[in-house]
């Protein structure tokens, strides 16, 4: 059964912060793993890694996939309370069907 | 930006009827999904949809479940004879070959 790990399930930070939020996997037949953020609502797509040691960067974000040893970082620079949200880690697997298994999340509390 | 839409946003239905939710893919995408999200619980896939048919479904996804796309825009869950243990916000998605799956903002299923 495939399988996605978080950690921390919460965090709570200050303004200006700097935070990692880990992810470990086990999964069959890996072709993809992505980060989203969700918060009241539908989960937003943040980075779709697919590469081992190849860092994705959007603004504040960033995150990189060890494929080796099983496990993904989402690193957040420079917290704002906008940033409070929970941050969902899934991980794409199967032949062609594409489907995506899902961490618990980390709810990340971003404090003024 | 194109995004996935989804109705109602809330439903809620006495147990035992039947009831379809509804969503809107991205117009270019071309696999389809549904997931459940129980409250406080992970994300769970339920079913992915290419070329007309299911390309693959969860245990979830019993016989009580049904899929269609009845038109060129619109993707249907269909579930016959609803169960307490139904009740959950249901979140659609949609992408291209090899893109990210895009999530609309969900339907909050109420079973009374």
């Amino acid at each position: 059964e495939d399988k996605v790990v978080q950690s921390p399930l919460s965090l709570v930070v200050h303004e200006g912060d700097t935070v990692t939020l880990n992810c470990s996997y086990e999964v069959t037949n890996f072709r993809s793993l992505l980060w989203y953020k969700q918060e009241k609502k539908a989960p937003t797509f943040l980075f779709m890694l697919t590469s081992s040691g190849i860092e994705k960067k959007s603004g504040r974000l960033s995150s990189i996939l060890d494929k080796k040893e099983l496990f993904s970082i989402l690193n957040i620079t420079a917290t704002q309370t906008g940033d409070s949200a929970v941050y969902l880690c899934a991980v794409e697997s199967g032949g062609s069907n594409y489907k995506l298994t899902f961490g618990k999340g980390t709810l990340l509390t971003v404090n003024p | 930006e194109p995004e996935v839409t989804q109705t109602p946003s809330h439903q809620v239905t006495q147990m035992g009827q039947e009831v379809i939710l509804r969503c809107v893919p991205i117009s270019n995408h071309l696999y389809f999904y549904w997931y459940r999200q129980i409250l406080g619980q992970k994300v769970e896939f339920l079913v992915s949809f290419y070329n007309n048919e299911i390309s693959e479904k969860s245990e979830i996804f019993d016989d009580q479940f049904s899929v269609e796309r009845p038109d060129g825009s619109n993707f249907t869950l269909k579930i016959r004879s609803t169960k307490l243990e139904d009740s959950a916000m249901y979140f659609c998605a949609s992408s291209t070959t090899g893109g990210p799956q895009h999530f609309g903002d969900g339907t909050r299923l109420s079973i009374l």
